[in-house]
């Protein structure tokens, strides 16, 4: 089954504590890419990545790192997470930039 | 720049009524893509479609419709004889396929309900 999945799904942490969110994808795509969902604000795009070894910095990416080592996996890593970092996040994939994206579940994160 | 407003933060209609949600975009590109997205209570998001700036037809799908309007710089959509199960969020996007640079920007999104 072609899909996107993300762990973990429900995180509480505490400022400061490095942690990483985990994307996967099954579909092959090239173009990737890391959203976090706050109220009033819709989505917005943190990081992406046209392939491997190539990312670049979406409309928020300031307190966040990916990498893309390998085509299926994008890790998001929050090196110093701090509260106003507390979101729902959301990975997503597609062949391309014009193309569909498929999300995986989200990750709700809470700093404290 | 790129930007994507959806002007409609949350509208509310009672079920069977028809309901548009509109979607105004900016881009300095003339190769771009429109997206839809909905997202229902449960929290994940879902396509619903895709349009390119060289395809202009008005689109239809069961109850869904969209209309995209270059000239006014919309792409909007429209649900007729909505149904309870038609609650989400819906957010539009806009993709500069082959522009500066490769973001992908979403509205803020509508919040949809639809009342029994």
């Amino acid at each position: 089954e072609a899909q996107v999945t993300q762990n973990p799904r429900y995180l509480i942490t505490v400022t400061g504590k490095k942690l990483t969110v985990t994307c996967s994808q099954n579909m092959n795509h090239e173009y990737m890419s890391w959203y976090r969902q706050d109220p009033g604000l819709g989505l917005r795009q943190i990081y992406y990545s046209m392939n491997v070894e190539v990312t670049d910095k979406g409309d928020v990416p300031e307190g966040y790192k990916v990498s893309r080592k390998e085509k299926r996996n994008f890790p998001l890593i929050l090196e110093s997470p701090s509260p106003n970092q507390t979101s729902l996040y959301f990975c997503a994939s597609s062949l391309a930039t014009e193309d569909t994206q498929y999300f995986g579940p989200g990750t709700r994160l809470t700093v404290l | 720049a790129q930007k994507v407003t959806q002007a409609q933060t949350e509208i509310s209609v009672v079920e069977k009524e028809d309901v548009t949600l509109d979607c105004v975009y900016e881009t300095r590109d003339t190769t771009y893509y429109l997206f839809w997205y909905k997202q229902p209570p449960s929290g994940e998001l879902v396509f619903l479609i895709r349009r390119n700036s060289f395809d202009e037809q008005n689109e239809i799908s069961g109850r869904y419709s969209w209309n995209f309007q270059k000239s006014t710089s919309s792409f909007n959509f429209t649900i007729t004889a909505s149904q309870v199960v038609d609650s989400a969020v819906y957010f539009c996007a806009l993709s500069e396929a082959g522009g500066r640079d490769d973001k992908i920007i979403f509205g803020k999104g509508t919040r949809l309900h639809i009342l029994p």
